[in-house]
């Protein structure tokens, strides 16, 4: 059974980064995309992007110029940097697999909370 | 991109039927046959029901099924139960940006 975890930072200080890993556990991330969706208190989803173990992204067009995703084939874990954050940024970000690069996402993390605040 | 339009909330009574809307445009719904629709329960994880508009991942009960027309796909669930009282958010692709995804505002069920 594939699983998901999210770790990383709570909570970040406006304009600076925020980072996040997925641990995938019980499958290889080399033969799927993965993605980072969000989550705004009390608001709908919001893709962030996906990536696939060759290096090619995809990004959310209103997201590009802060977002960049990693993988790490030799750790099965992929990761999220956002820069530049402000409070618009607070959400539950979740990281989901992407089968076959198509726009449905069949296993997803549990969530984690980042909450962006001085 | 923008998001899909879904009802902000529908409802129904045990063992009806309901159907909930999700209406984009010629850019993502309407170009494509790759909708597919999540459940989420509070404070958990959205769930797949459906993918490639009608095609059900293996455990999501036969009573959840949909379709497409023009820029508009359908979630129909049938014979609803209280486990059923949900948000539910459908998505597509976008021909806006490269692979790109879009999610509809999301509709929250309630079961009278």
């Amino acid at each position: 059974q594939v699983q998901l975890q999210e770790s990383g930072p709570g909570l970040v200080k406006p304009s600076e980064t925020l980072s996040l890993t997925c641990n995938v556990s019980g499958g290889s991330i080399s033969d799927y995309y993965w993605s980072w969706i969000r989550q705004a208190p009390g608001k709908g989803l919001e893709w962030i992007g996906r990536g696939f173990i060759s290096g090619v992204t995809y990004y959310n067009p209103s997201l590009r110029s802060r977002v960049t995703l990693s993988l790490d084939a030799s750790k099965n874990q992929f990761s999220l940097r956002l820069n530049s954050v402000t409070a618009a940024d607070t959400a539950v970000y979740y990281c989901a697999r992407n089968p076959h690069g198509s726009n449905w996402f069949d296993y997803w993390g549990q969530g984690t909370l980042v909450t962006v605040s001085s | 991109q923008s998001a899909l339009t879904q009802p902000a909330s529908v409802s129904g009574s045990p063992g009806q039927s309901i159907t909930i809307s999700c209406t984009g445009s010629a850019t993502d719904i309407g170009g494509y046959s790759f909708v597919s629709w999540y459940q989420q329960h509070p404070g958990a994880a959205p769930r797949l029901l459906l993918y490639d508009v009608n095609d059900r991942p293996s455990g999501v009960s036969h009573r959840f099924s949909g379709s497409k027309s023009g820029n508009t796909a359908s979630l129909t669930i049938s014979g609803l139960r209280t486990e059923d009282e949900a948000d539910y958010y459908c998505n597509s692709y976008t021909s806006t940006s490269p692979l790109g995804v879009v999610f509809g505002g999301g509709t929250k069920l309630t079961v009278l």
